[in-house]
């Protein structure tokens, strides 16, 4: 299984603030990346795909970069609704997760 | 809008069965993988199965391979997990999920909660 390390597991930020987000592969992904949010006692909603595609609805503020094995989602301009935990996933082989981080407001 | 709507959770003993059911609308499903996807309290996430658009195909991880089975009816939308031989490692918020063109999640189900426990 490849192996998804997220850093950091918590984090917190003020508003207006950017901030990132990393993700390590255990092997080379080839992109294979998607970021994920999710809000407290709601399901998960999609980011990104392919490590920088923006997904359907989601605010031009998040962003994702990387390649090989090293990857990260920025958010610009911190709003008040991005509190929220966020997760990493793989798929260039079966999906796996990252661990998560948690994000709050300073 | 695409929606997913779980049923089927609830408390279950060691080593018994349940099976959840997953009602799809807002899009053809019979023209997109779909999967399964749990998160135990306050933990991450975890893939559990993958079908393929017609059901000929399916995938798990080891931690359920044998004992979970994953099946869709395209005629009604719908997508199905059949949980046997539960432990208590099971215990856990399970979302219905349709991939995306790739093998990402583009949309979640709300989820439904399994518990095993005696």
């Amino acid at each position: 299984d490849i192996q998804m390390t997220q850093s950091p597991a918590s984090l917190s930020a003020s508003l207006g603030e950017t901030v990132t987000i990393e993700c390590r592969a255990s092997e080379d992904i080839y992109n294979g990346l998607a970021w994920y949010q999710q809000k407290p006692g709601k399901s998960p909603q999609l980011l990104i795909y392919n490590a920088n595609s923006l997904h359907t609805g989601v605010p031009s503020r998040f962003s994702g970069s990387g390649s090989g094995t090293q990857y990260s989602l920025k958010i610009n301009s911190l709003q008040s609704e991005d509190v929220a935990s966020y997760f990493c996933q793989q798929y260039y082989n079966y999906p796996t997760f990252g661990g998560g981080t948690k994000l709050e407001l300073k | 809008e695409v929606q997913l709507v779980e049923s089927g959770g609830g408390l279950v003993q060691p080593g018994r069965s349940l099976k959840l059911s997953c009602a799809a609308s807002g899009f053809t499903f019979s023209n997109y993988y779909m999967a399964w996807v749990r998160q135990a309290p306050k933990k991450g996430l975890e893939w559990v199965a993958t079908i393929s658009t017609s059901g000929s195909r399916t995938y798990y991880p080891d931690s359920v391979k044998g004992r979970f089975t994953i099946s869709r009816d395209n005629a009604k939308s719908s997508l199905y997990l059949q949980m046997n031989s539960l432990k208590s490692e099971d215990t856990a918020t399970y979302y219905c999920a349709r991939h995306g063109v790739g093998r990402w999640f583009a949309y979640w189900g709300q989820g439904t909660l399994v518990t095993v426990s005696s």
